[in-house]
């Protein structure tokens, strides 16, 4: 069975400061792994996707995540951070059905 | 093109009482899947309809059902209510299953209050 594990239920950074955000995978097998975002009183919506091909996946707003085999991890990361980042990130994974971690509420301090 | 639409968007249920959710797919989408978000919880994978077919099913008593139309849309019911089910269900489609891993489209969910 996969499972997704994310490091830090809380990450507060400064604005323009960089963005690390946590996510480790358990699967038999690769899976897809996505990164969400969602804002309050709001649905989720994908940031980027890493489903075969090139590990350093871009997405949306500046966001990026690197795909690591060995590390069974897919971190998300941001070089600077804006106050309108903050929100609750998830990361996914997806096989037979989508899994999702607890979640990191990002905060941006100005 | 229009989103994904859930209705209705707050609800207000009392314990024993039966409710039912609706989901309306994006246009040409196949897919939709359900979930429950709570504080405790997290997201947690409720089913998954394809084709008006169950493809997956996640942990969740039998009071929780769910079923797709023709046309894709979708119904959550759950009966009995009880407290522990207040939640946001939110619901995604996409044009494939999960197995397909195509991109999932949420809506902005219901919150569902059991008092």
């Amino acid at each position: 069975a996969q499972s997704v594990t994310q490091l830090g239920s809380h990450v507060s950074v400064s604005e323009g400061a960089l963005v690390l955000l946590r996510c480790n995978y358990s699967s038999s097998v690769p899976p897809y792994l996505f990164w969400y975002v969602q804002y309050p009183n709001q649905g989720l919506q994908l940031l980027l996707k890493y489903t075969t091909g090139a590990t350093l996946v871009k997405g949306i707003n500046g966001f990026e995540a690197e795909f690591k085999k060995s590390e069974t991890s897919f971190h998300l990361t941001k070089p600077s951070a804006h106050m309108s980042d903050a929100a609750e990130y998830f990361c996914a994974v997806s096989k037979n059905d989508m899994r999702f971690g607890a979640g990191t509420r990002l905060t941006v301090k100005p | 093109k229009a989103g994904v639409t859930q209705t209705p968007r707050y609800l207000i249920k009392t314990r024993g009482q039966q409710v039912t959710l609706s989901c309306s797919p994006i246009s040409g989408h196949r897919s939709v899947s359900w979930y429950q978000q709570t504080p405790g919880q997290g997201l947690q994978f409720l089913f998954e309809y394809f084709s008006e077919t169950q493809r997956n099913k996640g942990n969740f008593p039998g009071r929780f059902s769910g079923r797709q139309f023709s046309n894709s849309r979708s119904e959550m019911n759950v009966s009995t209510l009880e407290l522990g089910d207040s939640a946001l269900y939110l619901c995604a489609s996409s044009l494939g299953t999960a197995i397909m891993n195509t991109e999932a489209f949420f809506g902005q969910g219901t919150r569902l209050t059991v008092v």
